[in-house]
């Protein structure tokens, strides 16, 4: 079962450069999450989705955009890519709305902006 | 806003120690916890939770327990092994009752040396 796959594993990306960085669940679950973990810090939301076609904004969007055709792909978009966008990305899945309910997560995303 | 306070790491002990990562909050009414732990190189996983006062959440030989007069959750573990050796977040919901959102503490490193 592969759960929650993120690719890449790694990049870097020169000031400016626009990327995607991809994420697949299989599990059906309809709510999916972006977060980006800053070093020593904890993990902090950039956008969620609760189903295809629906995203909102977390707590910190701004330099991202996502989009959300299907359940299982929730892909998220860097357009001009900045220093302060160095950080790793992981994307979750939830089964339901609750977050009493397990979080899936992806293996992360290492994104370096030089 | 809701936030969760971690004790500071790196925490270093040795196989078979006992374990306490201090874990306080703020929250306008009752949120659910968590504790989640990320080993190197991988994405989170929950390791344990509690949706309400008194319960204790528990996996693994880890154990936290909700405590709204104190408003904290701290992860204890009665003999530690070197395979629990990672980062280890607390979390909780934002707003409290069954949210999309989560919000993280900055982590806490534990080494455990044989």
């Amino acid at each position: 079962n592969a759960g929650v796959t993120q690719t890449p594993k790694f990049r870097i990306l020169k000031i400016g450069q626009s990327m995607t960085l991809q994420c697949t669940q299989d599990m059906n679950h309809n709510y999916m999450y972006w977060y980006r973990q800053d070093p020593g810090m904890g993990l902090k939301l950039i956008y969620y989705s609760v189903g295809a076609g629906i995203t909102d904004k977390g707590e910190v969007p701004n330099g991202y955009n996502v989009s959300r055709s299907t359940t299982e792909d929730f892909p998220l978009r860097l357009e001009l890519a900045a220093p302060s966008q160095t950080s790793v990305y992981f994307c979750a899945s939830s089964p339901t709305r609750s977050i009493a309910d397990t979080q899936y997560f992806g293996p992360g995303t290492r994104l370096t902006v030089l | 806003g809701n936030s969760v306070t971690q004790m500071e790491g790196p925490v270093t002990l040795s196989e078979e120690a006992f374990l306490t990562i201090n874990c306080t909050y703020t929250a306008t009414g009752y949120p659910s916890l968590f504790w989640y732990v990320q080993y190197p190189g991988e994405g989170l996983q929950l390791l344990l939770k509690a949706t309400k006062a008194d319960d204790k959440g528990s996996n693994k030989g880890f154990e936290a327990t909700y405590r709204k007069e104190t408003t904290s959750f701290h992860l204890e573990k009665g003999s530690v092994q070197v395979s629990d050796s990672a980062v280890y977040f607390c979390a909780l919901t934002e707003p409290p009752g069954g949210s999309e959102k989560l919000v993280f503490g900055k982590g806490t490193k534990l080494t455990v040396n044989p």
